[in-house]
């Protein structure tokens, strides 16, 4: 069975940093590329970014909303994706999910077919 | 940064058919875009129902279908269930390697 579990999100204030975690299981997490997605309250889903497997060398891209203030990255040893959030602002209160955007289950291509269950930022003074 | 844009809000009859659109402002969505089609409902996750235009996950409902229609990207909805009822997303790939949402289509089934 495939699982994605967030962890790491709370309360913060502006201007402060949080570091998000997303533990892997049930694929083999150094082939896959994996993105990041949020959703503020009541809004729609807003892409933040990516990380290549190693395999295809492990590089980031992000969002222009996000770019420069949060960083991406991945530890194969524990098969787990992070979302560094620095320099927060109000409007960076979201749930925030981590996501296969490209993966292969049984041999089956199953881009963005699997999502954690998110987990909650909140940004306020 | 592209903006894609969707229908706010359909409403379709059980057992109808409907089709909801997603549009790029920076012209006419190819399949060099891989669009992709969400389904969300409230306090979940996600699911993605199709992908690269036209293709499903084994998941996906046979009743849903993707496809490219006046310069848009389409998702169809043949033979409406009540529990279609939810909140659709597309996403489109650009240059540079970045994903954009649509703001989501509010599909009710009435």
């Amino acid at each position: 069975e495939v699982q994605l579990v967030e962890s790491g999100g709370g309360l913060v204030k502006p201007g402060g940093s949080l570091r998000l975690s997303c533990a892997v299981s049930g694929i083999t997490f150094s082939n896959a590329w994996m993105s990041w997605v949020r959703q503020a309250p009541g809004k729609g889903l807003e892409w933040v970014g990516r990380c290549r497997s190693k395999t295809d060398g492990g590089t980031t891209d992000c969002a222009a909303p996000v770019n420069g203030r949060f960083t991406i990255s991945r530890d194969e040893s524990k098969s787990t994706l992070y979302l560094q959030v620095n320099s927060l602002k109000t409007e960076d209160t979201a749930v925030y999910y981590c996501t296969t955007e490209r993966t292969y289950i049984n041999g089956l291509y199953a881009p963005f077919g699997y999502w954690g269950q998110g987990i909650l930022v909140t940004v306020s003074s | 940064q592209a903006v894609v844009t969707q229908e706010p809000s359909l409403t379709v009859s059980p057992g109808g058919t409907v089709t909801l659109t997603c549009g790029s402002s920076t012209g006419a969505v190819t399949s060099g875009h891989y669009p992709y089609w969400f389904q969300q409902k409230p306090g979940q996750a996600p699911r993605t129902l199709i992908y690269d235009t036209s293709n499903k996950h084994s998941w996906t409902p046979a009743r849903f279908s993707g496809s490219l229609l006046g310069g848009k990207a389409a998702l169809t909805l043949s033979g409406a269930q009540p529990e279609d009822e939810a909140e659709y997303y597309c996403l489109l790939f650009y240059t540079g390697g970045l994903w954009v949402f649509g703001g989501g289509t509010k599909l009710t089934v009435l």
